[in-house]
């Protein structure tokens, strides 16, 4: 069954510092996404991304957060000046244009990003 | 504003009993639903989904039921095993493609 693979699968960073978090989407899904899990917590959405524009975004996803594609297969999650609240567990997650049923809408195994 | 979220936050049953979880959803406009197992430092697996336009829908040992009325969903799991301890989310799209909103959880603890 095809996956979303995630890389890397724990990052350490410094505060201040920027991360990129890395995704591999299923190949033929057109619909990608980030989503966040802070420990405990629910799983809360970030992004949203179509023919090559964000087509949505929440209020988490603030000027410190960018996303690209920047080639036809990785989408990626850039947190510019991180910070301790950062801290989470970030789900890449993509979907075909149906976005429904088994395979149609897939997440990753996520990246847990620790900020110290 | 758009919420979904859980009855029951834990939830422990005897193998082999039938579980049932349960979630209130608050954004009419929502036409999908999902459920979601998360196991212990993976992402959310598909478990099985319903569309509003239907009332139940059934796989393998799993059944979803939806009251659009009291806008409620339910998960029930027969027989259930340990390898079903895990966290379980419902979540909701409100539209073709785009974002799903998730429940807060609830943990399912097997014993044996």
């Amino acid at each position: 069954e095809p996956e979303v693979t995630q890389t890397p699968s724990h990052q350490v960073t410094q505060m201040g510092q920027e991360v990129i978090l890395r995704c591999v989407p299923i190949s033929n899904h057109l619909y990608f996404y980030w989503y966040r899990q802070i420990l405990g917590q629910k799983v809360e959405f970030l992004v949203s991304f179509y023919n090559n524009e964000i087509s949505e975004k929440s209020e988490i996803f603030d000027d410190q957060f960018s996303v690209e594609r920047p080639d036809g297969s990785n989408f990626t999650l850039k947190i510019r000046s991180t910070k301790l609240e950062d801290s989470a567990m970030y789900f890449c997650a993509s979907s075909d244009d149906v976005g429904q049923g088994v395979g149609g809408y897939t997440f990753g195994s996520g990246t847990r990003l620790t900020v110290v | 504003g758009e919420s979904v979220g859980l009855h029951l936050p834990t939830l422990s049953v005897q193998e082999g009993d039938n579980s049932i979880i349960n979630c209130a959803y608050s954004n009419s406009a929502s036409d999908y639903f999902i459920w979601y197992k998360q196991e212990s430092g993976k992402g959310p697996q598909f478990i099985i989904d319903i569309r509003s336009n239907m009332d139940k829908r059934q796989g393998q040992r799993v059944t979803v039921l939806l009251n659009k009325t009291v806008k409620h969903l339910s998960l029930q799991i027969a027989a259930t095993q340990p390898g079903d301890s895990a966290v379980y989310f419902c979540a909701e799209s409100p539209g073709q493609g785009g974002k799903l909103i998730f429940g807060q959880g609830t943990e399912l603890s097997v014993k044996p």
